[in-house]
């Protein structure tokens, strides 16, 4: 079936950027999500993009794509201690009753 | 922006008890919602999907008669952990999708945390 790996740790200091990988197996994903999860709340929709794009920024955050590799990453600039949560990477099927697959995680700490 | 609103953020009752959770897309129209668990420091499980007028598709190893769901409408589904015994207690967690294509992202509640003393 469908797996998205991600890292589950990463830590960096107030001000750098911060990156966070995963990979995913299923290659009719027709979207790809980014979702934060601050302690104790729900998800939070980042980001998202199309299968179809290489790239897609907004604001701080930068998504990129590499279909061929099946690996996504997420780029935070001038990462705050805000920053600091739970990140999920997922991915769609390509139908509306398919449940989003997500991977288990990756915690940022955030250091002042 | 598209939110969906879970009601109540935090339970905690007695073993034996049902709880109702209720989750609400105030802002679109959601054919599908999905509910998912959440054990500390876990990734989401998901429990189950829900579509507006049918019966709800469940994962394996999730039961039915002990998660009732609902959706009844196109803007609310609910969940019932019937019964619940301490093993239930988790944090439970709605999203929704608008339209019937997977091009409209999920937008999730803030969740509910069940505890069952």
């Amino acid at each position: 079936g469908e797996d998205v790996e991600q890292s589950l740790f990463l830590s960096v200091r107030e001000g750098d950027s911060s990156v966070i990988n995963c990979t995913y197996t299923d290659s009719s994903s027709t979207y790809l999500y980014w979702y934060k999860q601050e302690p104790g709340a729900g998800l939070q929709l980042l980001t998202y993009i199309f299968s179809n794009m290489d790239m897609k920024q907004d604001q701080r955050l930068t998504v990129l794509l590499n279909k061929k590799d099946k690996h996504l990453s997420l780029r935070i600039a001038d990462t705050q201690t805000g920053d600091s949560a739970i990140y999920f990477c997922a991915e769609s099927g390509n139908s509306g009753n398919t449940p989003l697959v997500f991977g288990k995680g990756t915690r940022l700490s955030v250091i002042a | 922006g598209a939110v969906v609103s879970q009601h109540p953020s935090r339970v905690i009752c007695k073993s034996g008890t049902s709880v109702k959770i209720e989750c609400r897309s105030l802002d679109f129209q959601a054919t599908t919602m999905f509910w998912y668990r959440q054990f500390p420091k876990k990734s989401l499980m998901l429990m189950a999907t829900s579509n507006e007028g049918s019966k709800a598709t469940y994962e394996q190893g999730v039961e039915k008669d002990k998660f009732l769901i609902n959706h009844a409408s196109l803007t609310l589904s609910t969940l019932t952990v019937t019964s619940a015994h301490p093993e239930d207690s988790s944090f439970y967690i709605c999203s929704a999708r608008a339209g019937g294509s997977s091009n409209q992202p999920q937008h999730f509640g803030d969740g509910t945390r069940l505890s069952i003393l």
